[in-house]
């Protein structure tokens, strides 16, 4: 599994955006990349996930670059109560587990 | 609709004392699931899975260990507790093998004193 780089904290203002960058640049031609959040003493919340083309969903936008060694999540209007730790856990989909890492801890200010 | 449950939501055990913790799934059959722990500070660490009934693999060899005695029941087990064993304990499912999209439960937060 490929590993991943985030940076370890990140500030938005709120009703700003927020873009939180993700390296991946060992990452296999099938992995897909998926992104979770986790606020505080809560279970992981699945986001998003894409494989090379961009993705939009109701909760976020995920920008993976064209040679797929980083991909961004993009919070288009960041609330307080999407103050979490982000992760960007690439995985083969097929393979089931997931290896989180240390995430960016995001903060939205008021 | 799918729901995960897992209980109880903290725990306090004495070292040396046994461990169960389980988790059910409703809503959907034949799930892949999973054992997830998070010390404290620290990113979620992966600890069993299972494709199906009686199906366990251990992703990290430790003091605990997995059962899955129904299709949509998993346990986690330990015989004797160790100060190390405190954290936060998750369940997860998920249902495609090629989308992989894990749903997670409210978590354990197990203290060993």
């Amino acid at each position: 599994d490929a590993k991943t780089t985030q940076p370890p904290s990140m500030d938005c203002a709120e009703g700003r955006a927020a873009n939180l960058p993700c390296n991946h640049s060992t990452i296999s031609g099938n992995e897909y990349v998926y992104w979770y959040r986790q606020i505080h003493s809560q279970g992981p919340q699945y986001i998003i996930h894409g494989l090379k083309n961009n993705e939009t969903n109701e909760m976020a936008s995920l920008i993976i670059t064209e040679d797929r060694k980083s991909s961004t999540l993009i919070l288009p209007h960041a609330t307080l109560r999407d103050t979490a730790v982000y992760y960007c856990i690439p995985s083969i989909g097929t393979g089931n587990q997931f290896y989180f890492g240390t995430g960016t801890s995001l903060t939205v200010i008021p | 609709s799918q729901t995960i449950h897992q209980w109880p939501a903290t725990l306090v055990q004495p070292v040396g004392s046994p461990l169960s913790l389980e988790c059910t799934v409703e809503g959907t059959s034949n799930p892949n699931l999973y054992w997830y722990r998070q010390a404290a500070g620290r990113g979620l660490q992966l600890l069993f899975y299972s494709v199906g009934i009686g199906q366990i693999s251990s992703e990290v060899p430790q003091n605990l260990s997995a059962s899955r005695p129904q299709d949509r029941q998993f346990i986690l087990s330990s015989k004797k507790l160790l100060l190390s064993d405190s954290g936060f304990y998750l369940c997860a499912w998920s249902v495609s093998r090629t989308k992989n999209i894990q749903y997670f439960g409210a978590g354990t937060r197990l203290s060993v004193l």
